[in-house]
């Protein structure tokens, strides 16, 4: 079985360019994450999907940040402008759903260098 | 207040002796849901075990077991036989029910380092 699927690995851009980064879960998982891990820290959650709803994005900076989830399957989170302190790896996760039981299974994560 | 607490940023272990890696977590949610994962130099979180709130048995899967001792609200992992290929970071997290909003929450992480 595949497992979550992140593209791109890694990118560098130059700060007030745009970014996006691609998500695709495991297959029949309904609950996606989008995390953001700063260096020598634990993963910060940034937004959670239930199916196409997100039902928690309290910690999105939504004044660059924006996410969507089509159809409820893959997903792009997106950051125009991007500034200096957005360098982080960006993971995407899945579970079946969004119970307290419920294991996160994690993609590659996206390096993202912001200069 | 930091809902996971990993209070140690660095561990060191012989390979094949046991490590424990301290878990605490801050919770009034009586359902709840504990997990350990690893996080090797590659980036990708592996995830390792899991313990529910209610569950009346320390979970174990395979060399990795969790001491939950709900009354002083610690869940540590502790590694047994410990091999080169453990050498990693390892986060605790944590998932409230209802009362958290299922949000899940991560610690700070452990750098674990295996030396032969």
């Amino acid at each position: 079985e595949a497992g979550v699927v992140q593209s791109p690995r890694y990118k560098i851009i130059e700060k007030k360019q745009p970014v996006a980064f691609w998500c695709n879960p495991i297959s029949g998982h309904n609950t996606l994450y989008w995390y953001r891990q700063n260096l020598g820290q634990g993963p910060e959650l940034l937004i959670r999907y239930e199916n196409e709803e997100a039902v928690d994005d309290s910690q999105l900076p939504k004044d660059r940040f924006s996410a969507e989830r089509l159809k409820g399957v893959d997903s792009t989170l997106k950051i125009q402008p991007a500034e200096l302190g957005d360098s982080a790896v960006y993971l995407c996760a899945s579970s079946l759903d969004g119970g307290t039981r419920e294991t996160q299974y994690f993609g590659p994560g996206t390096r993202l260098l912001v200069l | 207040a930091q809902k996971i607490t990993q209070t140690q940023p660095g561990m060191f272990v012989q390979e094949k002796e046991a490590v424990t890696l301290d878990c605490t977590y801050d919770t009034s949610d009586p359902s709840y849901g504990l997990f350990w994962y690893k996080q090797p130099s590659s980036g990708e979180m592996i995830f390792l075990i899991y313990q529910g709130s209610y569950d009346q048995q320390n979970a174990t899967e395979g060399r990795y077991s969790l001491n939950f001792q709900k009354a002083r609200k610690s869940a540590n992992l502790v590694i047994s036989a410990s091999q080169l290929g453990d050498s990693a970071m390892y986060f605790c997290a944590m998932r409230e029910g209802p009362g958290g909003s299922y949000i899940p929450t991560f610690g700070r992480g452990t750098s674990l380092i295996v030396h032969p």
